[in-house]
């Protein structure tokens, strides 16, 4: 069964509103946690990283003041798409690291597709 | 990260072993290979990973060439469902700081798997 669940998994909004995805990691804790975006037929591109209790690190040319990432909890990370524009119809992935001895394993959501019309 | 190189697609009949293959020439000495896979319109899944030892579960199995330059993923007996996009990644995993999970995607290889 899934280990990483995202919510909504889509969801269609009016340009100018803001959306908020969630992504929880259902039987472990995750420190950080990671969203990517992707576009039709492209690869996943990472947009930032999410550090329960302290601020995301984001990639450059992604605005932070756009993608509000909030961290909250072990089990936890939020995406806020502020002032959606059509521009930012997306595939939005996270992922969460568990960690099994010296390695561990990366796990996925099931991806949100946002759609602002 | 060692940057990888994939065919860009491959094709492999029902019940047939799919042999996906990976150069990751550049790979440096503390860098995994991971594997992942995305069927369309879902997350990516975890298959497997490795350092240089082969490795295998209950999905596939994970071939390493002994000078790490290369590797294969192997699906013993691909199933329709096995269509998806594979993604070969290496990158170096340590047991502290924040960047252990963050992962660079390339293009990855479209396996389609047919009857």
């Amino acid at each position: 069964g899934a280990v990483v669940s995202q919510h909504p998994s889509w969801v269609i909004c009016k340009s100018g509103t803001s959306v908020k995805i969630e992504c929880r990691s259902l039987d472990f804790q995750a420190t950080t946690m990671f969203w990517y975006r992707q576009f039709p037929k492209q690869s996943l591109m990472l947009m930032a990283t999410s550090n329960e209790g302290s601020k995301a690190t984001y990639e450059q040319g992604v605005e932070k003041d756009k993608f509000l990432i909030n961290h909250a909890s072990l089990t936890l990370s939020t995406l806020t798409v502020t002032s959606a524009h059509p521009e930012d119809s997306s595939f939005y992935i996270c992922s969460a690291f568990r960690r099994t001895g010296l390695t561990g394993e990366l796990f996925f959501g099931e991806g949100s597709r946002l759609t602002v019309l | 990260d060692a940057k990888t190189t994939q065919p860009t697609s491959m094709d492999c009949a029902e019940g047939r072993a799919a042999n996906l293959p990976c150069n990751h020439s550049t790979i440096s000495g503390n860098e995994y290979v991971y594997w992942y896979r995305q069927i369309h319109s879902q997350g990516p899944q975890y298959i497997i990973h490795g350092l240089k030892n082969n490795e295998t579960n209950e999905m596939a199995s994970l071939i390493i060439t002994e000078d790490r330059k290369s590797s294969t993923l192997i699906l013993p007996h691909a199933t329709l469902r096995d269509t998806a996009v594979y993604y070969c990644i290496v990158r170096v995993v340590t047991a502290g700081g924040t960047s252990y999970g963050k992962l660079t995607f390339g293009q990855g290889t479209i396996l389609t798997v047919h009857p």
